[in-house]
């Protein structure tokens, strides 16, 4: 699997758009870009995943760029419960085991 | 979405003992699990992939002897910890697939073992 750049940590506003980045500047043609995320002492939690269209479900927004070696995760409205590590994850679609980085720990802040 | 429970969440056992985790995919069957094991503020680490009617395939490092999987069904996977050492102490983590399909996988709630 490809790797992947997060920053270490951000923080957002409570209510404001969240905007996480990854770098994945080594990803192949066939390596979809996944986010998961994990609060605290909880598994991870899929959030999201695409190729190279922009996708959107009811949880967040990802954006990737026409060459594909970067992504942004956006969580348009954040809550203090989206306060989490968030992981970025390239890989090829199968039943291959997830690899995790050190993800950006996002704090949410009232 | 498909849901993996885990059992038990949290549990503390004394030093030379061994414990048992269980993950279980309640709507789905999963061919394949994975376990993984976390540090504090550290992230998740691949301990081994475990399939359905054969050896777990275990990652370097990971002692097999120690770590004993076994998933007998297509529902369920067993970690067990021998012999435990306060060492071993960390948050365990399934995960699991639904067979034949190459979508998301799915995560249990994680185990917190405490080896006193």
């Amino acid at each position: 699997d490809a790797k992947t750049t997060q920053p270490t940590s951000m923080d957002c506003a409570e209510g404001r758009a969240a905007n996480l980045p990854c770098n994945h500047s080594t990803i192949s043609g066939n390596e979809y870009v996944y986010w998961y995320r994990q609060i605290h002492s909880q598994g991870p939690q899929y959030i999201i995943h695409g190729l190279k269209n922009n996708e959107t479900n009811e949880m967040a927004s990802l954006i990737i760029t026409e060459d594909r070696k970067s992504s942004t995760l956006i969580l348009p409205h954040a809550t203090l419960r989206d306060t989490a590590v968030y992981y970025c994850i390239v890989r090829v679609p199968g039943n291959t085991p997830l690899v995790f980085g050190k993800g950006t720990r996002l704090s949410v802040i009232a | 979405g498909a849901v993996v429970s885990q059992h038990p969440s949290r549990v503390i056992c004394k030093s030379g003992t061994s414990v048992k985790i269980e993950c279980r995919s309640l709507d789905f069957q999963a061919t394949t699990m994975f376990w993984y094991r976390q540090f504090p503020k550290k992230s998740l680490m691949l301990m081994a992939t475990s399939n359905e009617g054969s050896k777990a395939t275990y990652e370097q490092g990971v002692e097999k002897d120690k770590f004993l999987i076994n998933h007998a069904s297509l529902t369920l996977s067993t970690l067990t910890v021998t012999s435990a050492h306060p060492e071993d102490s960390s948050f365990y983590i399934c995960s699991a697939r639904v067979s034949g399909a190459s979508t998301e996988a799915f995560f249990g709630q994680g185990t917190r073992l405490t080896v006193v």
